[in-house]
């Protein structure tokens, strides 16, 4: 059971708007250490998605964005595609357990 | 473009070392701090620890007593040691690296490790 809890899965149409959340504790985003999404296509390997809570790496297109606010954290995808379809996780840092965390992961299904 | 590959044994069994070595190519791995993750069949993403080449390095509590990190400067490689190790570490294993604020930026393509007599 990750201290990052994030729902199985999430489900939407093409050109739909969906959010990921990834909710926390005081000991993780809540302490304001910084949220960072990744992106796992079937298959491959994670790829960054979003980085330092809402910074987009260079290649990743801007219908991906990221929020924090207190304890929870956000992934939003908007103008769905069938290529969005894939695992999604957000990961930080936890001082309870010193240790680098990722949430349980979230299934994208694009309908 | 920075590039990593995990190289080792596919299958390693019950109470003996997994041993994992990534190789860094397309930048210096004294540039930045290097790390394995591992994930299960069908399962989430753990962290296993990371490394800096002159020496500093952290792991996850959970594993801390049998895991060891090393760099390797002269041929540019990354190298995990996980003892005694159960059917509970079989997982692909990736190489990554981190940036200063606690991501992952670059990952190899993973390596497959099955513990089974």
């Amino acid at each position: 059971q990750s201290v990052l809890t994030q729902p199985p899965s999430v489900s939407g149409a093409p050109g739909q708007r969906v959010t990921i959340s990834c909710s926390g504790s005081s000991s993780n985003l809540g302490a304001g250490y910084y949220v960072h999404w990744y992106q796992q296509l079937p298959g491959t390997t994670p790829k960054l998605l979003i980085y330092a809570n809402s910074s987009r790496p260079s290649g990743v297109p801007d219908r991906f964005s990221g929020a924090k606010s207190g304890t929870s954290a956000s992934l939003a995808i908007t103008g769905l595609q069938a290529e969005d379809e894939a695992d999604y996780y957000c990961q930080s840092y936890d001082s309870s357990l010193s240790s680098l965390v990722f949430g349980g992961g979230t299934k994208l299904t694009v309908l | 473009q920075v590039q990593l590959q995990e190289s080792g044994p596919g299958l390693v069994k019950p109470s003996e070392t997994l041993s994992l070595t990534c190789t860094v190519s397309g930048g210096s791995i004294t540039s930045y701090y290097w790390s394995w993750i591992r994930q299960p069949p069908g399962k989430g993403l753990e962290w296993i620890g990371y490394m800096y080449y002159s020496g500093g390095s952290y792991h996850n509590p959970s594993l801390e007593s049998r895991v060891t990190i090393s760099v390797d400067t002269s041929k540019n490689q990354l190298s995990l040691k996980l003892s005694s190790v159960t059917a509970a570490d079989t997982a692909v294993y990736y190489c990554a690296r981190r940036r200063t604020t606690d991501y992952f930026d670059y990952w190899g393509q993973g390596a497959l490790v099955t513990v089974s007599s």
